[in-house]
């Protein structure tokens, strides 16, 4: 059964360091997403992507947050100067549809 | 906007008994409605959705859930849990236009021998 993947497991980096998160969606999936969860906290919905542009943004997504698929294949969330809080698990989501989300296993990341 | 709480952060439940997780939500559309697992250290497994025709929802692993719009309500019941149910559960909620999931704040569900 296909399934949403993503790179690393587990990113530690030092703040004001920039970090690349890495999503490679189910195939024929036309829409994408990236939620974070603070450790103990519910999911929180950052960005939402399109037809190769953002639909949505929550407040969450700041400048300090971009997105792209650089390559028609790889959905990536980079943030530009990591802050100690934006340590948290970052899920990527996809859907053939508006209707469906599937979501990856996560990414941890740990800023120092 | 909308939002969704779910009552009880913290359920405990005796393998074989009744699972009832609540969730109530505030839409100012007619919602689309979900149910997610969270299985320790893994991503969220859709259990099961609601979006138009019948309001008892079947879904994964003998859970299921009702939308009752008179209650704003779409509580996910199982007739009997297993130990293998223990996880945390989101419920989440979508407006018909609009693309983001709102998600509750979690219950988690124990399941005791």
């Amino acid at each position: 059964e296909p399934e949403v993947t993503q790179t690393p497991s587990h990113q530690v980096t030092q703040m004001g360091q920039e970090v690349i998160l890495r999503c490679v969606p189910i195939s024929n999936h036309l829409y994408f997403y990236w939620y974070r969860q603070i450790l103990g906290q519910k999911v929180e919905f950052l960005v939402s992507f399109y037809n190769n542009e953002i639909s949505e943004k929550s407040e969450i997504f700041d400048d300090q947050f971009s997105v792209e698929r650089p390559d028609g294949s790889n959905f990536t969330l980079k943030i530009r100067s990591t802050k100690l809080e934006d340590s948290a698990m970052y899920f990527c989501a996809t859907g053939q549809g508006a209707n469906e989300q599937f979501f990856g296993p996560g990414t941890r990341l740990t800023v120092l | 906007a909308q939002s969704v709480t779910q009552l009880g952060s913290h359920v405990s439940v005796s393998e074989g008994a009744l699972v009832l997780l609540r969730c109530n939500y505030s839409s100012s559309v007619p919602p689309y409605l979900f149910w997610y697992v969270q299985y320790p250290n893994q991503g969220l497994q859709l259990l099961l959705k609601y979006t138009t025709g019948a309001t008892l929802v079947k879904g994964i692993n003998g859970f299921e859930a009702e939308f009752k719009k008179s209650e704003t309500s779409f509580h996910l019941t199982k007739p009997s849990a297993h130990m293998s149910d223990a996880a945390e559960y989101f419920c989440a909620v979508r407006g018909n236009y609009g693309q983001n999931f709102v998600f509750g704040p979690g219950t988690r569900l124990s399941v005791l021998p």
